[in-house]
């Protein structure tokens, strides 16, 4: 049984730019949540999606976004890239409003 | 706003001894907890939960408290062991969003 996988692992990019990253869900799970952990800190709350619609979000500006698919993987992304973007970003999983199961995470650097 | 704190970033204890870790929140409506364990270089694992209705929640060598009118939770793990070794984070909700506290790295010495 597959867990939850993100892609890619690493990411570079440059100030101003715009970034994709992907998520898929445990199996069975069907709703999707991102984080973002930026160093020493807790994972934050950046949204969650649930039946291909936003259903609750963060306290995250609209240069973030997100798209939840049939198939209940999930993407975030985020436009106008500054350094303080940079963090490990982290995709979870739940059945419902139940536990949340993380992937690996995204580590994402912005230069 | 921090709604979860951990104020304690590292502790460190020997093989086999308690490690408790602890856990303080703000917000009255939180109704379920979870603690996750994170290593480096993977995302962070479920530990242990325990719901507002309930003030202790055993699991193997863990135990979770909850003081409701503290606003405060407890992680205990007994024995603890080498394998323990990593930074555990609390978590609470009231609904569909997880508000997480900044962790604490825990260190078993052998």
């Amino acid at each position: 049984d597959a867990g939850v996988t993100q892609s890619p692992t690493h990411l570079i990019k440059t100030r101003g730019q715009q970034v994709t990253l992907r998520c898929s869900p445990k199996s069975g799970h069907d709703t999707v949540s991102w984080y973002q952990q930026a160093l020493g800190q807790g994972p934050q709350f950046i949204f969650q999606y649930y039946e291909e619609e936003e259903r609750q979000r963060g306290n995250f500006p609209d240069r973030f976004s997100g798209h939840q698919f049939p198939n209940y993987s999930s993407e975030l992304n985020v436009n106008a890239l500054l350094l303080g973007d940079s963090a490990l970003y982290l995709c979870a999983s739940s059945l419902g409003s139940g536990v949340e199961f993380f992937g690996p995470g995204t580590r994402l650097t912005v230069l | 706003d921090q709604q979860v704190k951990q104020n304690s970033p590292s502790l460190s204890v020997q093989e086999g001894r308690i490690s408790i870790l602890n856990c303080d929140y703000t917000n009255s409506m939180f109704d379920y907890f979870l603690w996750y364990k994170k290593y480096p270089a993977e995302g962070p694992t479920f530990l242990i939960s325990i719901s507002s209705i309930k003030d202790k929640n055993e699991d193997g060598r863990f135990t979770v408290f909850l003081n409701k009118s503290a606003k405060h939770l407890s992680l205990h793990i007994v024995p603890s062991q080498p394998g323990d070794s990593a930074v555990y984070f609390c978590a609470a909700s009231a609904g569909n969003q997880f508000y997480f506290g900044t962790g604490t790295s825990l260190t078993v010495i052998p």
